[in-house]
């Protein structure tokens, strides 16, 4: 089946600072993938869906500008947590279409301290 | 809105019972409904994909079925490995995004 890959899988970063997560699928262009949030012991919220070479549309009650999303090839997105608080801390994953099916990445870990 | 339930939140087996996982959903214009496998800390797995009703599909102890208002997961003689997070979503109308459901969380003791 198709690979998406998440890159860091886990980052510790101080209150205010940005982190930047990388989105990529590996074996296929992925012309719309997707950002979500996890919860412990919750399920996925989508949190903003990316088009290659447009800007992102984002769910309600999502800040477009602190979760700054960047689709720049069908290869490759970009999630920037900017200004991370605590409260950011949670699981995000990246999803990606093929003409078929959806496929999810690994997830990251992002803890704020 | 679309909605997805899953039931139930959580299930205890032993290895080898069988059972059954529900997903209903209301929607309108189903185009697939998906299962997805997640283990803790990672993301999910796809499983099978869904288009219409009647519609059943197999891997391994799995099937999966659907109807006009839901799609149950049957797990047949589970095993411990197979004790994991089992998320159903769909897609309907003219949306890419899926809805999920909230899961049930699946444990198979030895």
């Amino acid at each position: 089946g198709a690979v998406v890959s998440q890159h860091p899988s886990r980052v510790i970063c101080k209150s205010g600072t940005s982190v930047k997560i990388e989105c990529r699928s590996l074996d296929f262009q992925a012309t719309t993938m997707f950002w979500y949030r996890q919860f412990p012991k919750q399920s996925l919220m989508l949190m903003a869906t990316s088009n290659e070479g447009s800007k992102a549309t984002y769910e309600q009650g999502v800040e477009k500008d602190k979760f700054l999303i960047n689709h720049a090839s069908l290869t490759l997105s970009t999630l920037t947590v900017t200004s991370a608080h605590p409260e950011d801390s949670s699981f995000y994953i990246c999803s990606a279409r093929d003409n078929y099916e959806q496929y999810f990445g690994p997830g990251t870990r992002l803890t704020v301290t | 809105e679309d909605q997805v339930t899953q039931s139930p939140e959580a299930l205890r087996l032993q290895e080898g019972e069988s059972s059954s996982l529900n997903c209903s959903y209301t929607v309108s214009g189903l185009r697939g409904l998906f299962w997805y496998r997640q283990d803790p800390g990672k993301g999910p797995e796809f499983l099978f994909t869904l288009y219409s009703a009647g519609e059943e599909k197999e891997k391994e102890r799995l099937k999966a079925t659907l109807t006009k208002k839901e799609s149950f997961l049957h797990i047949t003689a589970p095993k411990p490995e197979d004790s994991a997070t089992y998320l159903c979503a769909v897609q309907a109308g003219s949306a890419r995004q899926l809805t999920f459901g909230s899961g049930t969380q699946l444990t198979v003791l030895p």
